[in-house]
């Protein structure tokens, strides 16, 4: 149990445009979602936390008209990344917790964003 | 800042090798400490979730220390197999925090 996948796997896309990725618990309710973001030789850095139904809290730094999150329901949350340029190329990663879990994340496979 | 430290940055052991690193953490307002295994190309999975002083926790091959008080924890493989090479994560819960703060992993190779 406790399985969340993450789409796209990886994307290209070119400087100006958006991108969406899609995270997914697909066997619990995820009432609090998770985004990072990884950079090389770098760890996992919380972008933001989600509660479905909820506007996401950002934190410190992170451009919240930059990145959109979503999680309008209790399976999915999404983060666009709007205007993309290639100081975006990163790895991002997504991580659910049920509301029973108060320890526990699960997280998504990540995605691989380059922005040419 | 939060600052999670996890040494050494990687590692080459042979098969059959036993071996472990360290997760340090800062020790006022502890909650939790986590650490994840994080295969490549797979999402990385929870392991242990560890909360108080003292506690020892073993799957299999598998096992950690915490030590609150100073702020580290240990993640011991026994008999490494080439399966077991990934990357090794550790993760802070400060107070009562649901974020987590991540150390930057250890690469375990493991050579056959």
């Amino acid at each position: 149990g406790a399985v969340v996948s993450q789409h796209p796997s990886w994307v290209i896309c070119k400087s100006g445009t958006s991108v969406k990725i899609e995270c997914r618990s697909l066997d619990f309710q995820a009432t609090t979602m998770f985004w990072y973001r990884q950079f090389p030789k770098q760890s996992l850095m919380l972008m933001a936390t989600s509660n479905e139904g909820s506007k996401a809290t950002y934190e410190q730094g992170v451009e919240k008209d930059k990145f959109l999150i979503n999680h309008a329901s209790l399976t999915l949350s999404t983060l666009t990344v709007t205007s993309a340029h290639p100081e975006d190329s990163s790895f991002y990663i997504c991580s659910a917790r049920g509301s029973g879990r108060n320890y526990e994340q699960y997280f998504g496979p990540g995605t691989r964003l380059t922005v040419t | 800042i939060l600052n999670v430290e996890q040494s050494p940055q990687s590692l080459h052991v042979q098969e059959g090798d036993s071996t472990n690193f360290t997760c340090s953490f800062p020790s006022s307002n502890f909650y939790a400490l986590h650490w994840y295994r994080w295969e490549t190309a797979k999402s990385p999975e929870a392991l242990f979730v560890m909360t108080l002083n003292g506690d020892e926790k073993k799957k299999g091959r598998i096992s950690a220390t915490l030590n609150t008080k100073e702020g580290y924890s240990y993640l011991y493989i026994k008999g490494s197999q080439p399966e077991d090479s990934a990357t090794y994560l550790c993760a802070f819960n400060s107070g009562s925090a649901r974020q987590l703060t991540f150390g930057s992993g250890t690469q375990l190779t493991v050579l056959p």
